[in-house]
Order: structure tokens, then C-alpha cells, then sequence
């Protein structure tokens, strides 16, 4: 399908490398910050996420590291294979005092990862 | 997590006319949400569908341009009034769900809008 991402920064790994995504992001208030990967012809589809009360959060062959000093997140990829290739974007969300979510999120640039096998 | 589908997947559209994009979820949810990704951009939120009152809209969108409608909390319509060029992008539908106590966000595959 056509790419929606023909204006985003690009990264280009080799399979196998480590990739690592950088977001700047604006809104000290946030609660959350979402990693998300969208593959083309599809919905962003959720990766991880972390509070704003951490500093670092790991899953499945990625981790998340927030940098509140400099309002700044990244998304590491261990290993990373061809069916990683996609646009990643960052979001921010805020939550209510209640804890439920408020549920708008603003999305970030978006970077596209290009995996060579 | 929630199973979303839109219709139609794509649609090539005259400028002037009118395109309704309908959002069916397969489980309740109270929060749903339309998204606009411009081609080679990021996504931006368009408005919240609220259910059983008037959509909530962001600024920069009215709803003379971008009516919504949210007849029940499995489903949402998203109309794109006297198109243009400029209205040329991805319409994403979104529901709220919560997973494990955590509130995650579910994505429909979009709807390909090109207005020559």
C-alpha cells in the first residue's frame, strides 16, 4: 500500500541491529507516552507505553526511556528484524484524577525504520 | 482489545461532494474518536464521538466540515462535507479500551479519502 510516512526522518538498520527511536515531546503535564508502529495500509497499532513517574520500561525486545530534564522519549528495538519496518510515532495522553483516561492523545512526528536483511 | 473495521477502506471523490465513513466496533465502548493523517504526516485528532450527545470537536475542526454521528457504543460515522483536495488523507476511527486495569487505545485501519 501506499506510505503515509514519504516526509517523515528516516532510519535505516541492518536486520539483526539495535534500533533506537528518539521523540521530543511538549506537554510536561502528560501522564502517559505510548510508543506506537504503523505498518502501511494500517492503524497505528500499540507497542508500549510508560507513566510519567518512570524513567525506563521494558517488553518484549523493546524498551521505552524517558527523559523528563529534556522532555525527551526514545524506543529501543533489540534485534531488530524486517517485520519491524514501519513508521513509529510517539504520543502523550493525560489521564483524569480519577485515573481513567481522558483518552485524546497527541501524536508525535513519527520516524520511519527501514530494516535491511 | 477491541476489533474495529471501517468502511470504505478507500474512496477517490469528486471535490464538492460529500463522503460519510462508518466505524463499527465489535465490543461497547464508551469513548470513540476520529483521526486525520495528511499524507507523509502525523496523526491529528479530529473529534471525540460522544454517545447519545454532540461530538466534542479539537480546534481547527467544526462541525459543519466533519459531522459525526454516535448512535450507540458500537458504532460511529465520520461525513467529510463539500470536499477538497486539501481533505485528501487517512481517516482513522479509535476506541478506548482498558486491558489488565490500563486504558490502551485501538486504531480502525483507516479509510483512504483521495478528492480530485
Amino acid at each position: 500500500g501506499e506510505s503515509v510516512g514519504l516526509h517523515l526522518p528516516t532510519l535505516s538498520v541492518q536486520e539483526g541491529d539495535n534500533s533506537i527511536i528518539n521523540c521530543a515531546y511538549s506537554n510536561s503535564a502528560s501522564d502517559y507516552f505510548i510508543w506506537y508502529k504503523q505498518e502501511s495500509g494500517k492503524g497505528p497499532q500499540f507497542i508500549i507505553d510508560i507513566r510519567s513517574n518512570m524513567d525506563k520500561r521494558q517488553g518484549q525486545r523493546v524498551t521505552v526511556l524517558l527523559n523528563k530534564t529534556v522532555k525527551h522519549l526514545s524506543l529501543q528495538i533489540a534485534a531488530t528484524q524486517p517485520g519491524d519496518s514501519a513508521v513509529y510515532f510517539c504520543a502523550e495522553k493525560r489521564v483524569n484524577a480519577g485515573g481513567t483516561s481522558y483518552g485524546k492523545l497527541t501524536f508525535g512526528q513519527g520516524t520511519i525504520l527501514t530494516v535491511h536483511p | 482489545s477491541a476489533v474495529i473495521s471501517q468502511k470504505p477502506s478507500r474512496d477517490i471523490c469528486q471535490r464538492g461532494t460529500s463522503l460519510t465513513i462508518q466505524c463499527q466496533v465489535d465490543s461497547q465502548v464508551t469513548m470513540m474518536f476520529w483521526y486525520r493523517q495528511q499524507p507523509g504526516q502525523s496523526l491529528t485528532l479530529i473529534a471525540t464521538a460522544n454517545q447519545g450527545s454532540e461530538a466534542t470537536y479539537e480546534s481547527g475542526f467544526v462541525i459543519d466540515k466533519f459531522p459525526i454521528s454516535r448512535p450507540n457504543l458500537t458504532f460511529s460515522t465520520l461525513t467529510v462535507s463539500n470536499m477538497s483536495p486539501e481533505d485528501s488523507s487517512i481517516y482513522l476511527c479509535s476506541v478506548e479500551g482498558r486491558t489488565g486495569g490500563r486504558y490502551e487505545q485501538y486504531f480502525g485501519p483507516g479509510t483512504r479519502l483521495t478528492v480530485t
